[in-house]
């Protein structure tokens, strides 16, 4: 069983703040790692596909990290804005096609 | 257009019906994939379709049977469920060519209450 670590489960900023969360996978027979942004009631919509070691992705305020030798990465959030408040989720693909998907880390941002 | 739909968006269903679960894309993708998610547990993979063919089925309970009729659809009939299959349905389509890499793209899922 992969097991798949967000942290942390859920966090509440103040509109302008920038935050950051984490995403543990393992570290052997690594293929992907993927990041959803998943709103209420909405479907979950990708934002980032990191493949290599090192790769640093950006969209808009956005960003990731990878670190695959030692299994994380990071999303941070620049100036979160209140229509950032959404559940941001990681998954690990180790083989094609499967994710394993972490449970999330739940982000509000307060007016 | 990215769009992945599911209908219905709700069901309620008894351990004694028969019904069915339906997702469309017209990406022109190949791969199709159904997912299964408990109140706050991370998305579980249950079916994957491959250029209209299950590749894999993650050893999910017989009463739960998909079908892909054609490269834009696909169904999950289900029958005789039990109330512990209460859950959000997600559905996935991605382009079914670079594996691994590949975004998938979702649908914003049927909610089945099954009582």
């Amino acid at each position: 069983i992969l097991n798949v670590e967000q942290s942390p489960q859920s966090l509440h900023v103040q509109e302008g703040d920038s935050t950051n969360f984490t995403c543990s996978f393992p570290s052997s027979n690594f293929y992907a790692l993927h990041w959803y942004r998943w709103e209420t009631a909405k479907s979950p919509e990708a934002l980032f596909v990191m493949t290599l070691n090192g790769d640093e992705k950006k969209k808009g305020r956005i960003s990731a990290t990878l670190n695959t030798k030692e299994g994380y990465s990071y999303l941070y959030i620049k100036g979160s804005q209140p229509e950032d408040s959404a559940t941001y989720l990681c998954a690990f693909s180790g083989s094609a096609r499967q994710l394993t998907f972490g449970s999330g880390t739940q982000l509000t941002v307060l007016p | 257009d990215t769009e992945v739909t599911q209908t219905p968006k709700h069901l309620v269903m008894g351990m004694t019906n028969k019904k069915s679960l339906k997702c469309e894309q017209h990406m022109g993708h190949r791969a199709m994939y159904w997912y299964k998610q408990k109140a706050k547990k991370p998305p579980e993979l249950m079916f994957v379709y491959s250029y209209e063919k299950l590749s894999i089925n993650e050893s999910v309970p017989s009463r739960f049977s998909p079908e892909c009729p054609n490269s834009s659809l696909l169904n999950l009939h289900l029958h005789a469920l039990q109330p512990e299959d209460s859950a959000l349905y997600l559905c996935a389509s991605s382009q079914g060519r670079t594996g691994y890499q590949e975004t998938q793209y979702f649908g914003p899922g049927t909610r089945l209450l099954v009582l």
